[in-house]
């Protein structure tokens, strides 16, 4: 079983759509990070979160400890959002992180 | 300012050989950490440095092993190349070591062994 789990693992949606992907943890976090992976392989660090809800532009992360969960959403969506979305977490023991398998979002205009 | 760079970009090995790949992190940024990224998966810590010390170790063999310089910038060499270890490299710098720092990340290596 992985340490991180995402949901959906792909995920298709007209341009303008309110998107959530969302990310599960079985282990202790000191933080939690959403990055988004182009193809070609450039990764962006989107969000680092450790309590709360953070929002950048038309993107928003929200994280529940205690239920050892988050959500990436993205309001009106666009074509250029289409990419993977991946969830990683870095263990609160060992400085170990730990990365989902990541969500594939495609926007269609 | 530039960002993460990686050298090379691409690379071609056969089974058996050695190779290192090369990780210069953002200008003032202490901490490096590599990551292996299978096609289609999600990437898989494999180190994390910080002032030239080992911070974090990931599961990967000792075949894998890293290092860092006096000026933060980091070496990862892989021995006795697997077709398994076929895969994109990411190098991540970040300030400190700590989580409450962001990582960015370099392009990438990609590392095919035939």
């Amino acid at each position: 079983k992985n340490e991180v789990e995402q949901s959906p693992q792909n995920l298709t949606a007209q341009e303008g759509e309110f998107i959530t992907i969302n990310c599960s943890y079985s282990v202790g976090i000191s933080a939690l990070h959403w990055l988004q992976q182009h193809p070609g392989g450039g990764i962006v660090s989107l969000f680092m979160l450790s309590s709360g809800k953070k929002k950048h532009g038309r993107l928003i992360a929200t994280i529940n400890i205690q239920e050892k969960h988050s959500s990436l959403h993205i309001t009106a969506s666009h074509p250029r959002d289409s990419a993977v979305y991946i969830c990683a977490v870095r263990s609160n023991t060992g400085n170990q992180f730990y990365f989902g398998t990541g969500t594939s979002l495609t926007v269609i205009p | 300012d530039a960002g993460v760079t990686q050298s090379p970009t691409h690379l071609i090995k056969t089974r058996g050989q050695q190779v290192t790949l090369r990780c210069s992190p953002i200008s003032g940024h202490k901490s490096v950490s590599w990551y292996q990224q299978v096609l289609g998966q999600g990437p898989q810590f494999i180190f994390q440095y910080y002032e030239k010390e080992e911070r974090g170790r990931g599961n990967f063999p000792d075949r894998f092993s890293a290092r860092q310089f006096p000026n933060y910038s980091s070496e990862l060499n892989v021995n006795a190349l697997l077709l398994g270890d076929s895969a994109l490299y990411l190098c991540a710098s970040s300030l400190l070591v700590n989580s409450y720092n962001e990582q960015f990340f370099g392009p990438g290596t990609r590392l095919t062994v035939l």
